[in-house]
C-alpha cells in the first residue's frame, strides 16, 4: 500500500532556530517527492521537488533532502521565522498516470517570539 | 492572475441536502482536481479531470459527482450530504497529468449537521 508518514505530528520552536522534518514512504513507482507549507485556513504551497536522482534541494530557509535508497525524506527550515508557522506536508508522486499524488498528514509547526 | 479559486468559503448543510462547490483557474491549465482533507489525514483524490471533457474517480469518490464545465471551471457536487462528508475541500490544478506541479485554491470548509 503507498504510504507517507510525516514525524513529528507537531513541533514547537522559538524563533531564530532550526529545524528538521521527517518523511518516510512507502510509494511505487516513485516519480518525484516534494514538500508543500499550508497556512492555516489557505491551500498548500509547493515549496521542492526531487527526483530520484537528486538528494538536496534548497528553496531560501528550507533545504530538503532525500535519500532514495532508504526512501526517506527530510525539510530543514533554517533561522526560523514566525511565518514559518504552518503545516508542513511531505507528498510522493506515483509514477505513470493521472499525477497521482499521496500525501503524508503533515507536520504542525509553530514558531514562537 | 488570481491562480485556483474556490466558493464558497463556508457552508453549513443539513444532512440530504444537495450542493456544488465551485473552481475556477485563470492558468490555462489542462488538468483539475478535487480533494479532500480530514484532520489527522492526508489530502485524498475525489474526482480529476485530466483535460476538457475528461473526468476520473479518485480514491474517495462515493457521494459526490464532478463537471468540467469548460477549461477553467471543475465543479464538485454533493447530491445527498452526509455528516462523513464534513471536511476541507481543495480543488486543485496543473498544466497536464504526469508530474506537473499542482496548485492549489484556498478551501471550502463544509460542515454536514
Amino acid at each position: 500500500k503507498n504510504q507517507v508518514e510525516q514525524s513529528p505530528q507537531s513541533l514547537i520552536i522559538l524563533e531564530g532556530k532550526n529545524c528538521t522534518l521527517q518523511c518516510n514512504y512507502t510509494v511505487s513507482p516513485f516519480s518525484n517527492l516534494r514538500w508543500y507549507k499550508q497556512d492555516t485556513g489557505r491551500g498548500p504551497v509547493s515549496l521542492t521537488i526531487m527526483t530520484f536522482s537528486e538528494n538536496t534541494k534548497s528553496n531560501g530557509r528550507y533545504t530538503a533532502t532525500l535519500d532514495a535508497d532508504t526512501k526517506q525524506s527530510s525539510l530543514h527550515i533554517t533561522a526560523s521565522q514566525l511565518s514559518d508557522s504552518a503545516s508542513y506536508i511531505c507528498v510522493v508522486n506515483v509514477a505513470g498516470g493521472y499525477n497521482k499524488l499521496i500525501f503524508g498528514a503533515g507536520t504542525r509547526l509553530a514558531v514562537h517570539p | 492572475n488570481a491562480g485556483v479559486t474556490q466558493t464558497p468559503k463556508f457552508q453549513v448543510l443539513k444532512t440530504g441536502q444537495s450542493m456544488t462547490l465551485q473552481c475556477a483557474q485563470d492558468m490555462n491549465h489542462n488538468s483539475m482536481y478535487w480533494y479532500r482533507q480530514d484532520p489527522g489525514m492526508g489530502l485524498r483524490l475525489i474526482y480529476y479531470s485530466a483535460s476538457e471533457g475528461t473526468t476520473d474517480k479518485g480514491e474517495v469518490p462515493n457521494g459526490y459527482n464532478v463537471s468540467r464545465l469548460n477549461k477553467r471551471e471543475f465543479s464538485l457536487r454533493l447530491e445527498s450530504a452526509a455528516p462523513s462528508q464534513t471536511s476541507v475541500y481543495f480543488c486543485a490544478s496543473s498544466k497536464q497529468t504526469g508530474r506537473d506541479t499542482q496548485y492549489f485554491g484556498p478551501g471550502t470548509r463544509l460542515t454536514v449537521l
